[in-house]
């Protein structure tokens, strides 16, 4: 089983919807969790992070994290064409370096 | 404003010659660290530095090297390039305390072996 698991989509959504990324992981001891964006030919980009179950809310962006079931989740709410990128979720297991997904291509259409 | 800059941004060399891809950080973070990003691998670890003098090896460290001489800087040596070193290579930096460790990326360096 691999680390951190997304899936490559590509996910596509009208503008104006809901966008949810979804990232299982499979170290228990995990402790701190990230959503990065990744534009085409960019760097990646933090976007937030979360380490308590429940949902943390910055702006238009959720984050949900439920370590019983080893699953955070990112939700983009009123999507616009500019959030079209990969999202890339992280995981760090108690030490400073983090294991990253592969990423989701997300396309939000007008 | 704090940043972490890299250079160069496109590298081109041939098989055999050694590069140094540099990585510079005025964050003042201690946690320095090289991924490399190919299609269908995503983000991999090479090489990350705690701070002065202290270097470790990550998932994909074989063919480069790291020093750390200062906080700032932590520049990444491919000692004889191989073609399957061609990629996009990431430095990032965070910092040392804190149990969020949430990691700033330079802008990367496209770096081609032929």
């Amino acid at each position: 089983q691999k680390e951190v698991e997304q899936n490559s989509g590509p996910l596509s959504v009208p503008e104006g919807a809901i966008a949810s990324l979804n990232c299982t992981y499979s170290d228990r001891g995990s402790q701190s969790f990230f959503w990065y964006r990744q534009y085409s030919g960019k760097s990646p980009e933090l976007i937030m992070f979360i380490y308590s179950n429940g949902d943390k809310e910055d702006g238009r962006f959720t984050a949900q994290l439920n370590k019983a079931s080893q699953y955070v989740s990112l939700l983009i709410r009123d999507s616009q064409p500019s959030d079209s990128a990969t999202y890339l979720c992280a995981v760090n297991k108690g030490y400073s370096t983090l294991t990253f997904g592969k990423g989701t291509m997300l396309l939000v259409s007008p | 404003d704090a940043e972490i800059t890299q250079s160069p941004r496109h590298k081109i060399t041939e098989t055999g010659r050694q590069v140094t891809l540099a990585c510079h950080q005025t964050w003042n973070h201690n946690n320095m660290f090289w991924y490399r990003q190919d299609l269908g691998h995503g983000l991999r670890l090479i090489h990350y530095s705690y701070g002065v003098h202290d270097t470790n090896k990550g998932e994909v460290s074989d063919g480069y090297s790291v020093s750390r001489s200062n906080t700032e800087d932590l520049p990444l040596t491919l000692e004889s390039a191989a073609s399957s070193q061609t990629s996009v290579y990431f430095c990032a930096s965070s910092e040392r305390e804190g149990a969020t460790y949430e990691q700033y990326f330079g802008p990367g360096t496209r770096l081609t072996v032929t």
